[in-house]
């Protein structure tokens, strides 16, 4: 069975960095390319960042480009996403994908001082 | 950016009854390669959002036929016959045949 799990979150000063990780289980991790979804609250959903299967190539939306590094270690089937300079709108829940079909149960992060 | 238009915003349905949700993009999804990469998903409250259906009609894993995916071009729908209660929630579509991945901003499900 195919699990994504995200860890990470929660309340992160306006300017400051957090990092979110995602432990994929049930399938071979290295065979997927990967993905950061969020939703801010009582929003709809925004694609963050992508992944390739060895992570030489990255995907990034505009509003984090320059600010987000998607990455991900196969040795260990982990996604991660380092989140810096965070503003109060990257406030959201962040999932985890396998592109499409997949995707875990999500994890806050709140930017607020 | 390709705009995923996606209406209406609200939908009343009565248990039994059928749905209809469209979505329409600002360009044709239809990629070099001959395919479209034309999704949706249902997200219920409080959960995250599941695969219903993939590039246009396909069905994923274990989703019902009562549900089902047309469309071409620019403009697609999902139909719902015989809703049941765990239909309701948010449905999106979502495109990934341009960069970068796009969502429509939903439609809510509700009973009437």
């Amino acid at each position: 069975e195919v699990q994504l799990v995200e860890s990470g979150g929660g309340l992160v000063q306006p300017g400051r960095s957090m990092k979110l990780s995602c432990a994929a289980s049930g399938f071979t991790f290295s065979d997927y390319y990967m993905a950061w979804v969020r939703q801010a609250p009582k929003k709809g959903l925004e694609w963050v960042a992508s992944i390739s299967y060895e992570g030489s190539s990255t995907y990034y939306g505009d509003s984090v480009k320059g600010r987000f590094t998607i990455s991900r270690d196969n040795a260990k089937s982990t996604l991660y996403l380092q989140m810096n300079s965070l503003r109060s709108e990257d406030t959201a829940t962040y999932y985890c994908a396998r592109p499409q079909g997949y995707w875990g149960q999500g994890v806050m992060v709140t930017v607020s001082s | 950016d390709v705009v995923m238009t996606q209406t209406p915003v609200s939908l009343p349905v009565s248990l039994g009854g059928q749905a209809s949700i469209s979505c329409r993009s600002s360009q044709s999804l239809v990629h070099s390669n001959g395919n479209t990469y034309l999704h949706w998903y249902l997200q219920k409250p409080g959960q995250s959002p599941q695969l219903l259906i993939y590039r246009v009609s396909n069905r994923f894993s274990g989703v019902p036929d009562r549900f089902s995916g047309s469309g071409s071009g620019t403009d697609f729908t999902l139909k719902i016959s015989r809703v049941e209660p765990e239909d309701l929630g948010d449905y999106y579509c979502l495109q990934s045949t341009h960069f970068p991945p796009t969502f429509g901003s939903g439609t809510k499900l509700e009973i009437k």
